[in-house]
């Protein structure tokens, strides 16, 4: 079965460079999450879109952005780098339904390291 | 705001004896409850959800986990543990908004099997 595909699996950016994560979520999902972890930590919810609109943020810096295309395929674009950028980005994707079985599928996610 | 709490950073087990790791969540109304593994490296593979229904739930690689209201506890347990069952294991709360979940995570059980 197709899963979430994320590219590039590593990335390696000096500081205040900038960098684009891409997503390709599971073919019909309509959902795209992104998730920041950090060495040691537990994933953080960034933003997610539902239909190519953003449908919730969480503690994103404004110095990333992220949209999701017609395709559905999302981009999380970050500029000027920090040190404290690096980590593992999940992106998930789901369908969302009005019934209470649904779930997000996480791709493999992208490790970002910053020097 | 959703919180969710696993208070055992490390736990270490033998092979063939059982597991149980601890989730505590708080969240204002009937929560959807989710666990997930990460090997070293790896993404987020689901290992079983509660939404709603029996509050025993079974999961893929021999893992069920139950559903406390009255404990505000979804607590993970495998009855004999495998070497490959070593892994970090995430309990996560989900938020339903209009479209899809943004999970919030726990801090993250780290198991370590002994032979």
């Amino acid at each position: 079965a197709a899963g979430v595909i994320q590219s590039p699996r590593h990335l390696i950016k000096e500081k205040r460079e900038t960098a684009t994560l891409k997503c390709y979520p599971i073919p019909r999902h309509d959902t795209v999450y992104w998730y920041q972890q950090g060495p040691g930590q537990d994933p953080q919810f960034l933003i997610s879109f539902y239909e190519k609109m953003q449908s919730d943020k969480g503690s994103i810096p404004d110095r990333f952005s992220a949209q999701q295309f017609s395709d559905y395929h999302s981009e999380l674009n970050m500029s000027s780098l920090e040190l404290g950028d690096s980590a593992l980005y999940f992106c998930a994707s789901s369908f969302w339904t009005p019934l209470e079985d649904t779930e997000a599928f996480f791709g493999q996610g992208t490790r970002l390291t910053v020097v | 705001a959703q919180s969710v709490t696993q208070p055992d950073i490390h736990i270490t087990v033998s092979e063939g004896a059982s597991l149980e790791l601890r989730c505590n969540y708080s969240y204002g109304a009937t929560p959807y409850l989710f666990w997930y593994v990460q090997s070293p490296g790896q993404g987020l593979q689901l290992l079983l959800k509660y939404f709603s229904g029996d509050t025993l739930v079974q999961g893929i690689k021999g893992f069920e986990a139950e559903f406390k209201r009255s404990q505000s506890s979804f607590n993970l347990r495998k009855p004999s543990v495998h070497w490959s069952d070593a892994a970090e294991y995430f309990c996560a709360v989900g938020e339903v908004k209009a479209a899809g979940n943004k999970l919030t995570f726990g801090g993250g059980t780290r198991v370590l099997v002994k032979p």
